[in-house]
């Protein structure tokens, strides 16, 4: 079946630092992934996703390259803002379902 | 893409009674979804709400305790029922619906904070 692995957080970093939270995955046939963003007090966001191997997805300085050969999904940031603070979900869809496999969730904490 | 709210954002609830959370979507679709979020954890999906027949449950959640009307296509509701501390979660609603381009996508509503006493 399906599944994702993230990091176990919580990742405490300081403002303008550097970013990286992992994803790996297993998946039946070719995935499309995903990383949702949760605020405090708030829902999922989808904050970027990509479709096929090699596909970079990109929004509001975060990144995340789909790697077929390692299936990762490493998602990156150059320079982390205290508004980035919030739990972060990798996810996949995959052999013809329409609904996501989610990770357990990072929590991001950005100090001033 | 879509805008979904839900009612009530929050609620504290004693054990042994039900809470009926509703959920509203901004244009009609096709699927629903209610999901779970217990403490620390990631979302557990409970069960799809289908328009005009029975919700399709997940392993592990039946239709006795979490019943689902699903009336049209732009509402839905869930209700835990007989309520236990364990019940304590985020319930989460969630459509798929048209993003960017000709791809389908998951929204979701804020989520409804759950606490029982």
């Amino acid at each position: 079946g399906n599944s994702v692995t993230q990091m176990e957080g919580p990742v405490t970093l300081s403002e303008e630092a550097f970013l990286t939270i992992n994803c790996t995955y297993t998946a039946t046939g070719y995935p499309s992934l995903f990383w949702y963003v949760q605020y405090p007090g708030e829902g999922l966001q989808l904050l970027l996703k990509a479709t096929k191997a090699d596909d970079k997805g990109s929004n509001k300085g975060f990144e995340a390259t789909y790697r077929k050969e390692t299936t990762s999904f490493h998602l990156e940031k150059g320079s982390v803002q205290v508004s980035d603070s919030a739990v972060y979900f990798c996810a996949l869809i995959s052999g013809g379902s329409y609904i996501p496999t989610f990770g357990r969730g990072t929590s991001l904490i950005v100090h001033p | 893409s879509a805008v979904i709210s839900q009612k009530p954002s929050r609620d504290i609830c004693q054990r042994g009674t039900s809470l009926t959370i509703q959920c509203q979507v901004d244009s009609q679709v096709t699927m629903m979804f209610w999901y779970r979020q217990q403490p620390g954890q990631s979302l557990t999906l409970i069960a799809t709400a289908n328009q005009g027949s029975e919700a399709t449950y997940e392993s592990g959640f039946v239709i006795d305790k979490f019943p689902i009307s699903r009336p049209n296509l732009t509402f839905s509701t869930l209700t835990v029922s007989n309520m236990s501390p364990e019940d304590s979660s985020i319930y989460l609603c969630s459509v798929e619906a048209k993003g960017g381009g000709f791809t389908y996508e998951q929204y979701f509503g804020p989520g409804t904070r759950l606490t029982v006493t």
